[in-house]
């Protein structure tokens, strides 16, 4: 299946910071996504970005697809941001990948 | 609201015991999906079904069955030949549609064995 890598597995940051967070894949995808896993388990979307470049706040992404990564970019990072950030991709219209995550720690 | 429910939350089991997981949707999506997460880890695909009375395998299918008799309903059986169950859970859906397929997920299932 497809390989896919994420980095870096662990990220502490100050409130306020920015941060990039990236996510490599091995095969070409016609499927991508960005969650958010919160302290519950939830799993809370994000993007769908199997290309090109979307912004949601002070969360952005991009996804070049033909050199097989994605970006998640977090501005003026808060507490509510800690957590674990998947990516997931998908070579189907039915099977998705996942990342072993970042953990984001933004201390106050 | 439409969304994705699951239950129970936190689920207990003997050794030797099969168990059900309910998974219901009400956002009329094809798709739906099983995940198995351990701590610290990422999702593993376990079952996934594109339509009514049908479904493959996933990546760690061994000791899970399921069935999707309803498009709402998408049920895990977990069994006594899964080897280490004690797990978090997670099931998904999604409309299928030509350009592509956006999850979306439930709360999740915790399933200790005791």
């Amino acid at each position: 299946g497809i390989q896919v890598e994420q980095s870096p597995p662990d990220l502490i940051l100050q409130e306020g910071a920015n941060s990039t967070l990236r996510c490599n894949f091995s095969d070409s995808v016609n499927n991508l996504q960005w969650f958010h896993q919160n302290p519950w388990g939830q799993l809370i979307n994000l993007f769908y970005i199997p290309s090109g470049t979307k912004q949601n706040g002070r969360l952005s992404a991009t996804t070049v697809a033909t050199e097989r990564y994605s970006l998640l970019y977090i501005s003026s990072s808060q507490t509510t941001d800690s957590g674990v950030y998947f990516c997931a991709v998908g070579v189907s219209f039915n099977k998705f990948y996942f990342g072993s995550g970042t953990k984001l720690n933004v201390k106050p | 609201d439409g969304g994705i429910t699951q239950s129970p939350k936190y689920l207990f089991r003997k050794e030797g015991q099969n168990v059900t997981l309910s998974c219901e949707q009400n956002l009329n999506h094809d798709a739906m999906y099983w995940y198995r997460q351990d701590p610290g880890q990422g999702l593993r695909l376990i079952y996934y079904s594109q339509i009514v009375n049908d479904f493959q395998k996933g990546d760690i299918a061994e000791g899970y069955s399921v069935s999707r008799e309803k498009k709402e309903s998408f049920p895990l059986t977990v069994t006594s030949a899964q080897k280490n169950p004690t797990a978090f859970y997670l099931c998904a859906s999604s409309p299928r549609t030509s350009v592509g397929n956006e999850q979306f997920f439930g709360p999740g299932t915790r399933l200790t064995v005791l």
